[in-house]
């Protein structure tokens, strides 16, 4: 089976650049998780679907962040208008809702983002 | 709240010697627990998890068993080789919940030299 898939694997753009990144998570899961990662803060979780369905937004640092899912196969996390804090790698992962907390989250590779 | 604590890294050691990160947690109900490892450049990846109090979990020769009254995952390896050196992650999920949402550890840095 195909893993977690993210894209773009890098991007660099200008701080005021809206920065789109998008994630399908493995067929069949139900949860859905964008985490991001710095090296100040560690890995931080900004939002998770059940469903397609946002539960939980209250790690989004602010307004100019947003995350959408439309269907179980496709989400995305949009940064508008982009500034150099919000560099760092953001990943997505997904797990199984069956057994919630018996089941790993699969992680995909990562979008390292760098703004300029 | 629901938090896990791991020893500070970097962890440097030799080839062959024997490795372990301790991971301690904090839990209101009977979480599972896992340890994910990441290398660089990769996302993170399940390395072993135990689902209830003194189970071991294994895989790659890493091990950890789930001490319910200590409140403590830790991670050993007898034997490490140079590509183990990664960052390994402590994590809990409370099983009462019905998100599984996760709580991770800072993370340990090993560095395995030759």
């Amino acid at each position: 089976d195909a893993g977690v898939i993210q894209s773009p694997r890098h991007e660099v753009t200008e701080m005021g650049q809206e920065v789109t990144l998008r994630c399908k998570p493995i067929s069949g899961h139900d949860y859905l998780f964008w985490y991001r990662q710095t090296m100040m803060r560690g890995l931080e979780l900004l939002i998770y679907f059940n469903n397609n369905v946002p539960i939980d937004d209250s790690g989004m640092p602010e307004d100019r962040f947003s995350a959408k899912m439309p269907n179980a196969s496709f989400s995305t996390l949009k940064i508008q208008p982009s500034e150099p804090r919000d560099s760092a790698v953001y990943f997505c992962a997904s797990s199984l809702g069956q057994g919630a907390g018996n089941q790993p989250q699969h992680f995909g590779d990562g979008t390292r983002l760098s703004i300029l | 709240g629901n938090s896990v604590t791991q020893m500070e890294g970097p962890v440097t050691l030799s080839e062959e010697a024997f490795l372990t990160i301790n991971c301690t947690y904090t839990a209101t109900g009977y979480p599972s627990l896992f340890w994910y490892v990441q290398y660089p450049g990769e996302g993170l990846q399940l390395l072993l998890k135990a689902t209830k109090a003194d189970d071991k979990g294994s895989n790659k020769g890493f091990e950890a068993t789930y001490r319910k009254e200590t409140t403590s995952f830790h991670l050993e390896k007898g034997s490490v080789q140079v590509s183990d050196s990664a960052v390994y992650f402590c994590a809990l999920s409370e099983r009462a919940d019905s998100w599984g949402k996760f709580q991770f550890g800072a993370g340990t840095q090993v560095v395995v030299t030759p």
